[in-house]
């Protein structure tokens, strides 16, 4: 079994300011994790994957996140936030080599503020 | 362009109607994948398909919920006699080929029950 807990429902920063939305799955088996993004009415889009090899995995929008496998966790961050990453993220976990079924977490709203 | 196109993006209904969406999968791909989010969480797997064959579906909400794949092409999500608490954000998703881990989204079907 797999799951995603993402801590916060909300997280606020100023603009310019770091973004940390953090992350910690649980599976039986060696996880596949991915960082999504939605806007409003949107679906999701993918900003990041793990699969294996590097833990430090880079994404697009500036996005990063790193896989600690002793902390169970996946925390995205970027350095400096704009206006325009005001969304909804989650995180997501699938059992890699089997039916990479992706479970999601409840997810984090980021508000930037000017 | 996730490669995924779903039909309609909005759609209101009375309860009691019975409702159905359709996802059209404009990419390569082996998987394909629906899912329920209701407001403020994030995506719940309801049921999958590799190729026409609907290999998961124990977790469909009720026997209300039902999917379909003809031909292994474009698939649809019924939901009959609809009731309030099936208002939610319908997405479907597609698993590109071998080589990928990762989900494509479409941009969902909002259905709002009154």
């Amino acid at each position: 079994a797999q799951s995603v807990t993402q801590l916060g429902s909300h997280v606020s920063v100023s603009e310019g300011a770091l973004v940390l939305l953090r992350c910690n799955y649980s599976s039986s088996v060696p996880p596949y994790l991915f960082w999504y993004v939605q806007y409003p009415n949107q679906g999701l889009q993918l900003l990041l994957k793990y699969t294996t090899g590097a833990t430090l995995v880079k994404g697009i929008n500036g996005f990063e996140a790193e896989f600690k496998k002793s902390e169970t966790s996946f925390h995205l961050t970027k350095p400096s936030a704009h206006m325009s990453d005001a969304a909804e993220y989650f995180c997501a976990v699938s059992e890699g080599g089997g039916s990479y079924i992706p479970t999601f977490g409840r997810g984090t709203s980021l508000i930037v503020h000017p | 362009d996730t490669g995924v196109s779903q039909d309609p993006r909005h759609k209101i209904t009375k309860r009691g109607q019975n409702v159905t969406f359709r996802c059209d999968p404009i990419s390569e791909h082996n998987r394909l994948y629906w899912y329920r989010q209701t407001l403020g969480q994030g995506p719940e797997f309801l049921t999958y398909f590799q190729n026409e064959a609907q290999l998961e579906k124990s977790r469909l909400l009720s026997d209300r919920f039902s999917a379909e794949r003809p031909k292994g092409s474009f698939s649809t999500l019924e939901i009959q006699r609809t009731e309030q608490g099936d208002s939610a954000m319908y997405l479907c998703a597609i698993r590109p080929r071998s080589g990928n881990t990762e989900a494509f989204f479409g941009q969902g079907t909002r259905l709002t029950v009154v």
